[in-house]
């Protein structure tokens, strides 16, 4: 089974900092989620990535495969931004079924 | 743009009981996903769905489970007898197949076992 391990677990930052969270993971792995989950506690899916880097506006997620690592940047933080981020791995092989991590808080203030 | 729904938003009962969790995933969408998440803790894989049958479910997923798609809308998660440690945050998920980036989580029905 598949151990998933992010840090930090809270980051308080200034608006308008680089924000980085990484998510380790202990087997290797085909794809790899970056989720966002809002006070209120619903959950968006932000990226699926399998290689490389993507970009989704300030958001940028990078994975490194061999080193079994990925982080999440957000450039420019603003406090909407402030929410817990997930990073999950499949379980058992299916890109559906997840194991996820317990989360980082992300708190930008103003 | 296209949601999961699920209903109720928040349920309250007594332990022992049997509750239904309901969702309507999006309508074109083949695979289907239960979560839990314990209040403070990590979300958790229960079972996943997929024609008809459940495909793959995690330790979590007991006897006390189960799940069926009653008339190709509606998903639902079934807890025959609650326990107290069955209270949590439910979400349910799907995705159109497994290459598809994005999984469509639902707002999630909190389940309160007194």
């Amino acid at each position: 089974k598949n151990e998933v391990e992010q840090s930090p677990q809270n980051l308080t930052a200034q608006e308008g900092e680089f924000i980085t969270i990484n998510c380790s993971y202990s087997v290797g792995i085909s794809a790899l989620h970056w989720l966002q989950q809002h006070p209120g506690g619903g959950i968006v899916s932000l990226f699926m990535l399998s290689s490389g880097k993507k970009k989704h506006g300030r958001l940028i997620a990078t994975i490194n495969i061999q080193e079994k690592h990925s982080s999440l940047h957000i450039t420019a933080s603003h406090p909407r931004d402030s929410a817990v981020y997930i990073c999950a791995v499949p379980y058992g092989g299916s890109q559906g079924n997840l194991i996820f991590g317990k989360g980082t808080k992300l708190s930008v203030k103003p | 743009e296209p949601e999961v729904t699920q209903t109720p938003s928040h349920q309250v009962t007594q332990m022992g009981q049997e509750v239904i969790l309901r969702c309507v995933p999006i309508s074109n969408h083949l695979y289907f996903y239960w979560y839990r998440q314990i209040l403070g803790q990590k979300v958790e894989f229960l079972v996943s769905f997929y024609n008809n049958e459940i495909s793959e479910k995690s330790e979590i997923f007991d006897d006390q489970f189960s799940v069926e798609r009653p008339d190709g809308s509606n998903f639902t998660l079934k807890i025959r007898s609650t326990k107290l440690e069955d209270s949590a945050m439910y979400f349910c998920a799907s995705i159109v197949d497994r290459a598809q980036e994005t999984q469509y989580f639902g707002p999630g029905t909190r389940l309160l076992v007194l």
